[in-house]
This record gives structure tokens, C-alpha cells and sequence, in this order.
């Protein structure tokens, strides 16, 4: 396992189309986060899971936006609907203990909606 | 009021020097302090934790003031490879549920 990996790297999409993320995490981490960034900005936490729950939503998460994890291993983000304010950088992370640590990031997927 | 505050720089340092870069955190029951690097279009990575007695690592040495709450990091003998997006990242909790809550990042230049 080399690490956290996110699928794809980058994707362009018209405006009002719908679009999926996926994040395979670093195996043994049962906590999965899903960060937005845009440019000239930190990452901002959108949405957490532990194991297959979905523990905590930002208000940044519009209905637009769901995030899934089935089987408590990797996970999908969509967004409906895609509008120009969506393109950003999409972040996975995972942790094994929480914040305390830290997290691992993968590389991200990079969404631009034209 | 932002919730971590950092100065974006960029900060243009000779190669050799030493450079210190501040955040401020208004949340006084953060409990976890990190900073991260983060490299042109790159995912952030996890350069250190920041412990209450001050921790070193090599030519990094983070320090916490939690009665100030500041944070601060200082690279001595500086490396043209140490440029890069300084993250200042904080959390409320040791082990829970929330997230990390990122500053803007501190773009530091060092020059030949």
C-alpha cells in the first residue's frame, strides 16, 4: 500500500454536469476525510467517516454533494449539478487516530467546470 | 475572525538563512497543533507536530503558546528545496471527530 490514492487526477466538466471522486485510502485507516482547496487558500474540511458512518458534515457541503463509503474502505464524493464555483482541488486524507496525528493526504483531484 | 491566521508572504529568504514564519488560532480549546508543507499543486504533507514543551526536528523547531495561542516555526540553514507553502493547522481534538482546520499557508522563497 503506497499510500492514499484519488481517482482521477484531474477532470473538466460543463457546467450542470454530474461528477464522482473516488478515494482509496491507506488500508489499515478506518478514518476518511474528504477537503476541498481552492487557490490561495488552506484546506477546508467538506466531510468525515469512520469505518462506513458518515460522522460529520461541513456546511460547506451543499445538497449538492454527497459523499459515500460503503464497505468502510474507499470512498466516492459527487457533486450534481456542477456549478464554476466547484472547481477547487478535492482531497482525500486518512487517519488512524483522528486529528492527533495527522492525516495522510492523497494527490487530489483537481476539478475544473467550464 | 479567521480561525487560523497566517501572514501569506511570501517570505524571499538567501539560502543559508533563518526563516520564522507565526500563526494565531482563536479557538482556545484547539488541542492539536501541525504544520504542513505544501508544494506547487501538490497534496499537503505533514511536515510536524506542535507540542506545549516545543519540539525539533533537523533544522525545523516549532514552538506553541497556548496563552497566546501562536504557533510558530522556525528552519535554520536554509535549503533552496525548503520552498514551498508553510501550513499552520490546528484541531480541537487529540483523537475525535472533527476536522483539521487549515490557515491560508505561508509561501516561503529561498534563494541561491
Amino acid at each position: 500500500d503506497t499510500g492514499v490514492s484519488q481517482d482521477p487526477r484531474h477532470k473538466i466538466t460543463k457546467r450542470g454536469q454530474n461528477v464522482t471522486f473516488r478515494c482509496d485510502p491507506i488500508s489499515e485507516h478506518n478514518r476518511l476525510y474528504w477537503y476541498r482547496q481552492t487557490l490561495g487558500q488552506g484546506p477546508e474540511f467538506l466531510t468525515y467517516f469512520q469505518n462506513e458512518a458518515q460522522l460529520e458534515k461541513s456546511r460547506l457541503l451543499s445538497d449538492r454533494f454527497s459523499a459515500e463509503r460503503p464497505k468502510g474502505s474507499f470512498s466516492t464524493l459527487e457533486i450534481q449539478r456542477t456549478e464554476q464555483g466547484d472547481s477547487a482541488m478535492y482531497l482525500c486524507a486518512s487517519s488512524s487516530f483522528g486529528t492527533a496525528y495527522g492525516y495522510t493526504f492523497g494527490s487530489g483531484t483537481r476539478l475544473t467546470v467550464v | 475572525r479567521k480561525e487560523v491566521e497566517q501572514d501569506p508572504g511570501p517570505f524571499n529568504v538567501p539560502e543559508g538563512a533563518t526563516v520564522a514564519f507565526n500563526c494565531t488560532y482563536s479557538n482556545s480549546a484547539s488541542q492539536s497543533f501541525f504544520w504542513y508543507r505544501q508544494d506547487c499543486r501538490k497534496e499537503p504533507k505533514l511536515l510536524m507536530s506542535v507540542y506545549s514543551s516545543g519540539n525539533e526536528d533537523g533544522r525545523f523547531t516549532a514552538q506553541l503558546n497556548r496563552a497566546s495561542q501562536y504557533i510558530s516555526l522556525l528552519i535554520r540553514d536554509s535549503k533552496l528545496s525548503d520552498s514551498a507553502t508553510y501550513l499552520c493547522v490546528v484541531s480541537l481534538s487529540g483523537g475525535g471527530a472533527d476536522g483539521l482546520t487549515f490557515g491560508k499557508g505561508t509561501h516561503l522563497i529561498i534563494q541561491p
